[in-house]
C-alpha cells in the first residue's frame, strides 16, 4: 500500500532562514511524489512533483526538493524564509500518476 | 484561463438531511477529482473520474455518498443522509488527463460542510 509520512505537523522558522519539511514514503517501486501547499480558504497549489526524471525537483517559489531512493525520502527545502511562505504544506504519493495519497501536511509558521 | 470552480463555499446543515456540491473543472481537462479533507489531515480521495467514467470510488461511502460527472464536464457531489462525521472541507480537482503533465492536478477552493 502506498502512504506518505510527514514528520513535525508544525515547523516554525525565521525569516531568512532555512525551511526544511520532511516528507517519507511507503511504496514497492519508484512512485510519482508531489508537494503542494495550502493557503487559507484556499485549494492546493503545485509546488513541484518528481516523475523518475532527474532526483533534485526544482519547484515554484524558490521551493526544491531530493528524491532519495535509500532513504525514502522526499524532503522539500527552501534556502530563504519568506513570511508569505506562512502555509499548510502536503506531500503526496502515486504509484500510477492517477490515484494520489496525501500526507497529514505540516503548518509552516514564519517568524519576523 | 479560469480555474475550478466550486459552489456552495459554505454549507452548514444537519444530521440527516442531503446536500449536494458542485463542481467546475477547468476546461479541456479530461479527469476530475472529489477529496474530503478533515480538519488536521490531509485531503482524501472520494472519487475519480476520467470524462464520465468512473476509475477510482473505493474511498467513497457508497452508502450515503454518489457522484457523477454528466457529459463529462461539471460533477456533482451529494450526501445523503449527512452525518456530524461528515463535517469537513469538500475539494475538487481536474487535470488534463493526457500529455506530459497529465496527473498536475489543479484544486478549486472547497466546500466547507459543517454538520451540526
Amino acid at each position: 500500500a502506498q502512504s506518505v509520512t510527514q514528520l513535525g505537523s508544525h515547523v516554525s522558522v525565521s525569516e531568512g532562514a532555512l525551511v526544511l519539511l520532511r516528507c517519507n514514503y511507503s511504496s514497492s517501486v519508484p512512485p510519482y511524489l508531489f508537494w503542494y501547499v495550502q493557503y487559507p480558504n484556499q485549494g492546493l497549489q503545485l509546488l513541484l512533483k518528481y516523475t523518475s526524471a532527474a532526483t533534485l525537483v526544482k519547484g515554484i517559489n524558490g521551493f526544491e526538493a531530493e528524491f532519495k531512493k535509500s532513504e525514502t525520502s522526499f524532503h522539500l527545502t527552501k534556502p530563504s524564509a519568506h513570511m508569505s511562505d506562512a502555509a499548510e504544506y502536503f506531500c503526496a504519493v502515486s504509484l500510477t500518476g492517477n490515484q494520489f495519497y496525501f500526507g497529514t501536511g505540516t503548518s509552516l509558521t514564519v517568524i519576523p | 484561463e479560469a480555474g475550478v470552480a466550486q459552489s456552495p463555499r459554505y454549507k452548514i446543515i444537519e444530521k440527516r438531511q442531503s446536500v449536494a456540491f458542485w463542481c467546475n473543472p477547468i476546461s479541456g481537462h479530461a479527469t476530475l477529482y472529489w477529496y474530503q479533507q478533515i480538519l488536521g489531515q490531509g485531503p482524501k480521495l472520494l472519487i475519480q473520474f476520467q470524462n464520465n467514467g468512473v476509475v477510482d470510488d473505493s474511498q467513497l461511502p457508497k452508502d450515503r455518498f454518489s457522484a457523477e460527472r454528466l457529459k463529462g464536464v461539471d460533477s456533482t457531489l451529494k450526501i445523503q443522509p449527512a452525518k456530524l462525521e461528515d463535517s469537513a472541507v469538500y475539494l475538487c480537482a481536474s487535470s488534463l488527463g493526457a500529455g506530459e503533465s497529465y496527473n498536475e492536478q489543479f484544486f478549486g477552493p472547497g466546500t466547507r460542510l459543517t454538520v451540526l
